[in-house]
C-alpha cells in the first residue's frame, strides 16, 4: 500500500520561484525521505530527516517534518528549468520492516 | 564512482523466455531491493535483501525470484515472464536496512521491460 502521498500531482512554476511540494503518510516514521527523478531515470536521494527532526536543509532544499501531522514538506527555493522533474516522498516505517514506501510524486516544471 | 549498475537498460522478451536482471553496486553495501514503477501505482517493492543469503519478499513478489550470494550483486529472476510484468525496474542499495538504518537508498538508472 502507498504510505506517502503527494500534493500536489502536478506544478508549474516560473524560473526563480520557489516550489513547495507536501506529503501526507498514515503511520508512525523512522524517517522520511525525498526523492527526484528525471524521466524515466532512476531516483536520486535528495535529503533525509529524521522522526525526531522538524527541518533540515541542503542547500536550496529545505524539508520540514510535522509528526503530529504526518506530513511533511519540500521547498525548493529559487528553482531552475533544471529542476524539472517528479519528486517523491518515502517513509521508513516504524512497523514496515525493511522497506521504503513510496507516495506518487509531483511532477514539478520549471518554464525558463 | 559510486553507483548501482542495472542490466540491460532495455529489454523486450516474450512470455515464458527466462530472464534475468543484473543488478551491481561497489559501495559495500548490505541492503539491496527491487522495485517496479507503474503509472498509477508508483514504486513497489518486490524483493529485499538485509545482507548475503538473506532475502526477503517485498509487496509484489509474485513471479519473481532474488538470489543473493555475494554482497556486491542483486539479480532479479523472471522465470516465466508475462505481459503484466511489463514495467520500469529500479534496483536500489542502501549501506544498511531495517527500521533503525537512516540512510538514503542508490538508486540503478533502471531496466525497461517489455513482455509480448
Amino acid at each position: 500500500s502507498q504510505q506517502g502521498e503527494e500534493d500536489p500531482q502536478a506544478l508549474s512554476i516560473q524560473e526563480g520561484e520557489n516550489a513547495t511540494m507536501n506529503c501526507s503518510y498514515k503511520t508512525s516514521i523512522n524517517n522520511l525521505q525525498w526523492y527526484r527523478q528525471n524521466s524515466g531515470r532512476g531516483l536520486v536521494h535528495l535529503i533525509l530527516i529524521r522522526s525526531n527532526e522538524r527541518e533540515k536543509h541542503s542547500g536550496r532544499l529545505r524539508v520540514t517534518l510535522d509528526t503530529s501531522k504526518k506530513s511533511s514538506s519540500l521547498l525548493i527555493t529559487a528553482s531552475r528549468a533544471a529542476d524539472t522533474a517528479s519528486y517523491f516522498c518515502a517513509t521508513d516505517g516504524e512497523t514496515s520492516g525493511s522497506r521504503l514506501t513510496f507516495g506518487e510524486g509531483t511532477q514539478l516544471t520549471v518554464n525558463p | 564512482e559510486a553507483q548501482v549498475t542495472q542490466n540491460p537498460r532495455y529489454l523486450i522478451t516474450v512470455t515464458g523466455k527466462k530472464l534475468t536482471v543484473t543488478c551491481s553496486q561497489n559501495m559495500n553495501h548490505e541492503y539491496m531491493s527491487w522495485y517496479r514503477q507503474d503509472p498509477g501505482l508508483g514504486l513497489r517493492q518486490i524483493y529485499y535483501s538485509m545482507n548475503v543469503e538473506v532475502t526477503d519478499k517485498g509487496d509484489v513478489p509474485e513471479g519473481y525470484k532474488v538470489s543473493r550470494k555475494e554482497k556486491r550483486n542483486f539479480p532479479l529472476i523472471l522465470e516465466s515472464p508475462s505481459p503484466n510484468q511489463t514495467s520500469l525496474y529500479f534496483c536500489a542499495s542502501s549501506l544498511f536496512g531495517g527500521s533503525i538504518s537512516n540512510y538514503g537508498y542508490t538508486f540503478g538508472s533502471g531496466t525497461r521491460l517489455t513482455v509480448v
